[in-house]
């Protein structure tokens, strides 16, 4: 298995502010998921992130306003840049162990942007 | 592009009773299939997955979900519920392959279940 770790739990925000999120991998993994979850919805896949290259995005999602940075197998930043009210959600990484179908996830960032 | 459909939006029932979580994919190729539990202001957290050999899977908590290629389907079964149970189930699915590491997810179920 592998322990996802991410750092801020929750945060505060003002609009127009940017606020970072990591995620910390217990064992090296090849990629990593940044997900997107509204309060009562479903998970919304943001972007994956290989080390060495850039994220590639979802529909609906930008480098400019959610760049990720992924500078080694784990580790893996997700910012929100220019925040909005509409930002407000939890945030969550995940990855796939080696050699294994099971996708594992870290508890979440709640971001609220006021 | 593969994508999963749960019919349910909430589902009620008593401690002690069955319950059935409906989940159905569309995608031509080979797929892994899984379930994710999340309590409420909780993370996600792993209830069973299948990717070939036998169609029934067992998993944590005495949970267990079915494969049926024919009826694209792969329903979370449980015998008898529990008020620890009551979460919102979300059904997954990605495709298998250099880029099929992404998950898909449901809109989820709530399940609400009654003492």
């Amino acid at each position: 298995s592998v322990l996802l770790y991410q750092k801020p739990n929750r945060d505060i925000c003002q609009s127009g502010t940017s606020l970072k999120i990591q995620c910390v991998a217990d064992s090296q993994v090849v990629s990593m998921f940044w997900y997107q979850q509204f309060q009562e919805q479903s998970l919304m896949l943001m972007a994956t992130a290989n080390e060495g290259s850039e994220a590639t995005y979802e529909s609906g999602f930008t480098k400019d306003k959610f760049p990720i940075s992924r500078p080694n197998l784990t580790f893996s930043t997700l910012t929100v840049n220019n925040a909005r009210p509409g930002d407000s959600s939890i945030y969550f990484c995940s990855s796939r162990g080696q050699g294994n179908t099971e996708v594992f996830f870290g508890k979440g960032t709640r971001l609220t942007v006021v | 592009t593969q994508t999963v459909s749960q019919s349910d939006a909430h589902v009620t029932v008593f401690e002690g009773d069955s319950v059935e979580l409906r989940c159905n994919y569309s995608y031509g190729g080979s797929i892994y299939l899984s379930w994710y539990i999340q309590h409420h202001g909780r993370g996600l957290q792993f209830l069973l997955k299948y990717y070939s050999g036998n169609p029934v899977v067992q998993g944590v908590n005495g949970f267990k979900a079915e494969f049926s290629k024919s009826d694209s389907s792969f329903h979370l079964r449980k015998a008898s519920v529990h008020w620890s149970d009551s979460a919102v189930y979300f059904c997954a699915v990605s495709a298998r392959g250099s880029s099929g590491n992404k998950l898909i997810f449901g809109i989820g179920t709530l399940l609400s279940v009654k003492p």
